[in-house]
């Protein structure tokens, strides 16, 4: 199935330090989300980004929707133990399907 | 934010035969549930969105009479793993959208099944 390339793959990071992770993709999309899952959890819902430019905080989170509407970015200052974990872009279709298209994750370890 | 609760989170069955995993919206109504199947270290993929009083739409690649979608009712869809094997041992995540508002998916907390 197709999926939305995300980079880095994984980081390992020390406490304090601010982590960058982004998504692209070849398609539009009209909604751009990013979650976090822990093991053996399901995805939980960091951000939600519904327009082309849109730039969102959630506490130390931010995360911007693309101009392209092809991309978005998430952002994490001053990394804690408990930010570690597996971060997931997702674009949902500009149809009424809802669907969500994931990316492949990155994964975060944190150096106390 | 609204509750997704699935059962069982870990189930262990032989191979042959079928497992059934329920999704259930605790505080709202759900038309349209998705199913997810995420392998280790992999991201979730697709499997089918369940539609409440309809046929499962699946996704290219899988199989529906393995896969058996049932969505009956506002809060409730279920997903048979039949004559499962161990190649279907996975992660099964479903998520649901809020009929009411203009939200996004919650997801469930996802079930292990492992065939042995």
């Amino acid at each position: 199935g197709q999926q939305l390339n995300q980079s880095p793959q994984s980081m390992f990071i020390q406490e304090g330090e601010d982590v960058s992770m982004n998504c692209t993709s070849s398609s539009i999309f009209n909604t751009w989300l990013w979650y976090k899952q822990e093991p053996g959890e399901g995805p939980v819902l960091l951000i939600a980004l519904y327009k082309a430019g849109e730039l969102t905080s959630n506490g130390r989170l931010t995360a911007q929707f693309g101009i392209t509407r092809k991309d978005s970015f998430l952002n994490i200052s001053a990394s804690i133990p408990s930010d570690v974990g597996i971060y997931f872009c997702a674009g949902q279709r500009m149809d009424s399907s809802y669907k969500l298209i994931f990316g492949s994750g990155t994964r975060l370890l944190v150096r106390p | 934010g609204a509750v997704v609760s699935q059962h069982p989170s870990r189930v262990i069955c032989k191979s042959g035969t079928s497992v059934k995993i329920e999704c259930r919206s605790l505080d709202f109504q759900a038309t349209t549930m998705f199913w997810y199947r995420q392998f280790p270290k992999q991201s979730l993929m697709l499997m089918a969105t369940s539609n409440e009083g309809s046929k499962a739409t699946y996704e290219q690649g899988v199989e529906k009479d393995k896969f058996l979608i049932n969505h009956a009712s506002l809060t409730l869809s279920t997903l048979t793993v039949t004559s499962a094997h161990p190649e279907d041992s996975s992660f099964y995540i479903c998520s649901a959208r809020d009929t009411g508002a203009d939200t996004e998916a919650f997801f469930g907390q996802g079930t292990r099944l492992t065939v042995v």
